[in-house]
């Protein structure tokens, strides 16, 4: 199955400073991949996500690149600020069986230090 | 409008004890999940449905069972917990095979004692 790494596991950054947080997937047949943002005792939600027939989408302050033949994406905040103080998810979506199946990373701390 | 409602969100289990979690969907979404969140860990997936009357495992299917008898509800039955299913539970749903991000329900807190 699917096995996607997320690195790094906390990350600290002054405010105003950009942020970025990487994962690696395994099967090449993965073909969506959505980022979520975790604030603390709340449900994930989905911030941005990318099509595999695409390199780069942004959204005002965040972005993801895919880079396909490494099987990597990232996520890029510019401009952080303290509410994006949360954990971070990437995800990656393969299509298993007669389901498509997201398999998550293990997530990311971010802290943006006033 | 309410998206995805867990119920419950907290609950105090003894070892032995069975419970079912409810999740329902207001979206006519046809897929639906469920997953627990351990500490380090990210998101594993439990069970899930492509519809009605369907259900597959996922990843960590040991000591769960799920029905889906509507559509919209997606049911996880613990029969016999235990400390190592101490974990929160997040169901989530979506609009099946295309390449569409899951809405997430608020999550259950489950502690096994």
């Amino acid at each position: 199955g699917e096995n996607v790494e997320q690195h790094p596991s906390t990350l600290s950054v002054q405010e105003g400073d950009s942020a970025v947080i990487k994962c690696t997937y395994s099967d090449s047949a993965s073909n969506y991949f959505p980022w979520y943002k975790q604030e603390l005792g709340k449900r994930p939600q989905l911030i941005i996500d990318i099509r595999s027939n695409v390199g780069e989408k942004k959204d005002q302050r965040i972005a993801v690149t895919l880079n396909k033949t490494a099987k990597h994406f990232s996520l890029h905040i510019t401009e952080t600020q303290p509410e994006d103080s949360a954990v971070y998810f990437c995800a990656a979506s393969v299509l298993s069986g007669s389901a498509r199946q997201l398999t998550f990373g293990s997530g990311t701390q971010l802290t943006v230090l006033p | 409008n309410a998206g995805v409602t867990q119920t419950p969100k907290f609950r105090v289990l003894k070892t032995g004890q069975s419970m079912t979690l409810l999740c329902a969907q207001d979206m006519n979404h046809e897929y639906m999940y469920w997953y627990r969140q351990d500490p380090g860990m990210g998101l594993r997936l439990i069970h899930y449905s492509v519809g009605e009357g369907t259900t597959a495992k996922g990843e960590v299917p040991d000591g769960y069972n799920v029905s889906r008898l509507k559509k919209q509800n997606f049911l996880l039955g613990l029969e016999s917990a235990a400390p190592s299913q101490t974990s929160v539970y997040f169901c989530a749903s979506s609009y099946g095979r295309a390449t569409y991000g899951y809405t997430f329900g608020s999550g259950t807190r489950l502690t096994v004692v």
